[in-house]
């Protein structure tokens, strides 16, 4: 079975642009997470998708949003970025059976640089 | 609030040899979900093994183990036979709506 796959693996933007980061989840899974990965601040939960619906948000200003389509694909999209945006992002997805025992798995990630 | 420590920011470990790395959390849920990940320089994120706060017994998962002590709020990581591969950062986490990560350990193996 294929693994979560996560769309660009790096990218290079400037601040005040805006980026779209994809993230395809395991075949069969419903539940879709992200985080971001910096040195500062470690590894930090930006949000979480199910059935299409945000159902948990961690604590990020409103520039960062995402999304979750039928087929249970993802987006998150930071606008006007900022230097501090520049981190690795992380998907992971989960079949959702319970909360506290859904083991999530996770893409390679996407390297943002935000110069 | 959920809160999770990890005290060794970096460790060393012969090629071999056994390990263990610490973890501790704070949590006032009774059902919660424990995890190690482990985070190679490539930077994915690799599943290695849960333990869920109901278990009786300690999970394994291969060389893996987690040492659960309930009443310690302790979730210590132990690798058995070390090798060269297992060199990496290592997290704990933990889940009840989303998962809460420790600061992370790295490990390195020695030959």
């Amino acid at each position: 079975k294929a693994g979560v796959t996560q769309t660009p693996r790096y990218l290079i933007k400037t601040r005040g642009q805006q980026v779209t980061l994809s993230c395809s989840p395991i075949s069969g899974h419903r539940s879709v997470s992200w985080y971001q990965q910096t040195p500062g601040q470690g590894l930090q939960f930006l949000f979480e998708y199910f059935s299409e619906t945000q159902r948990n948000k961690g604590n990020f200003p409103g520039r960062f949003s995402g999304r979750q389509f039928s087929n249970s694909r993802s987006e998150m999209n930071v606008s006007t970025l900022e230097l501090g945006d520049s981190a690795l992002y992380l998907c992971a997805s989960s079949l959702w059976l319970a909360w506290g025992t859904d083991t999530q798995y996770f893409g390679p990630g996407t390297r943002l640089t935000v110069l | 609030a959920q809160k999770i420590t990890q005290t060794q920011p970096g460790m060393f470990v012969q090629e071999k040899e056994a390990v263990t790395l610490d973890c501790t959390y704070d949590t006032s849920d009774p059902s919660y979900g424990l995890f190690w990940y482990k985070q190679p320089s490539s930077g994915e994120m690799i599943f290695l093994i849960y333990q869920g706060s109901y278990d009786q017994q300690n999970a394994t998962e291969g060389r893996y183990s987690l040492n659960f002590q309930k009443a310690r709020k302790s979730a210590n990581l132990v690798i058995s036979a070390s090798q060269l591969g297992d060199s990496a950062m290592y997290f704990c986490a933990m889940s009840r709506r989303a998962l809460t990560f420790g600061s992370g350990t790295r490990l390195q193996v020695q030959p």
